[in-house]
């Protein structure tokens, strides 16, 4: 039972580049997340899906966009990278009858030259 | 709309002495409510919840936290502050009922002071 795992740990890209950060979970989870964390600005949702098939924009979507592929991923990508979006990403999954409680992966760091 | 307020981004505790990290929410139904915490280049570990049980919550790692409804707080504690204990701390609420979104604090950093 590895719980939530992201891919890659690191990231290096220039500016304009794009890429796919990778999530999985087989907690058999409903909910899926995706939030950057900045220093001092605690954690911002970027997106989520609430379930198979419905993704959602959260508190800052600008510049990325999601895939639910099936019940257990969910990717995250940066079609043009700039250095605002220089960040650590983490990947969360929930259910309700959790209590909404969320289970992290390690998250991904992202540096955008 | 949900919300969680952390009061002081760092906090300074002296080992041995006691930790008291504050988080007051704002919830229009009654909340479920979580402390995480994060260790250097880490994710996010969940230390305890509240979910409408016991209003006195224990958790991992000797911290606990009180649910006060009348002054939404959730504040929370540990008599004796360890070295291993220095690590940001995040606040979170959801509103209770299915399916809800979790709104997370701008977190408090411990430092233990030996």
């Amino acid at each position: 039972n590895a719980g939530v795992t992201q891919t890659p740990k690191f990231q290096v890209l220039k500016t304009g580049q794009s890429m796919t950060l990778q999530c999985a979970q087989d907690m058999n989870h409903n909910s899926m997340y995706w939030y950057r964390q900045d220093p001092g600005m605690g954690l911002r949702l970027i997106y989520y899906s609430a379930s198979e098939g419905t993704t959602d924009k959260g508190e800052v979507p600008n510049g990325y966009n999601v895939s639910r592929l099936n019940k257990r991923e969910f990717s995250l990508r940066l079609e043009s990278a700039a250095p605002s979006q220089t960040s650590v990403y983490f990947c969360a999954s929930s259910a309700p009858r959790l209590y909404n409680e969320q289970f992290f992966g390690p998250g991904t760091r992202l540096t955008v030259l | 709309a949900q919300s969680v307020t952390q009061l002081g981004s760092h906090v300074s505790v002296s080992e041995g002495a006691l930790v008291l990290l504050r988080c007051n929410y704002s919830s229009s139904v009654p909340p479920y409510l979580f402390w995480y915490v994060q260790y250097p280049n880490q994710g996010l570990q969940l230390l305890l919840k509240y979910t409408s049980a016991a209003t006195l919550v224990k958790g991992i790692n000797g911290f606990e936290a009180e649910f006060k409804k009348s002054e939404t707080s959730f504040h929370l504690t540990k008599p004796s502050a360890h070295m291993s204990d220095a690590a940001e701390y995040f606040c979170a609420v959801s509103d209770s009922g299915g399916y809800q979104k979790v709104t997370f604090g701008t977190g408090t950093k411990l430092q233990v002071i030996p």
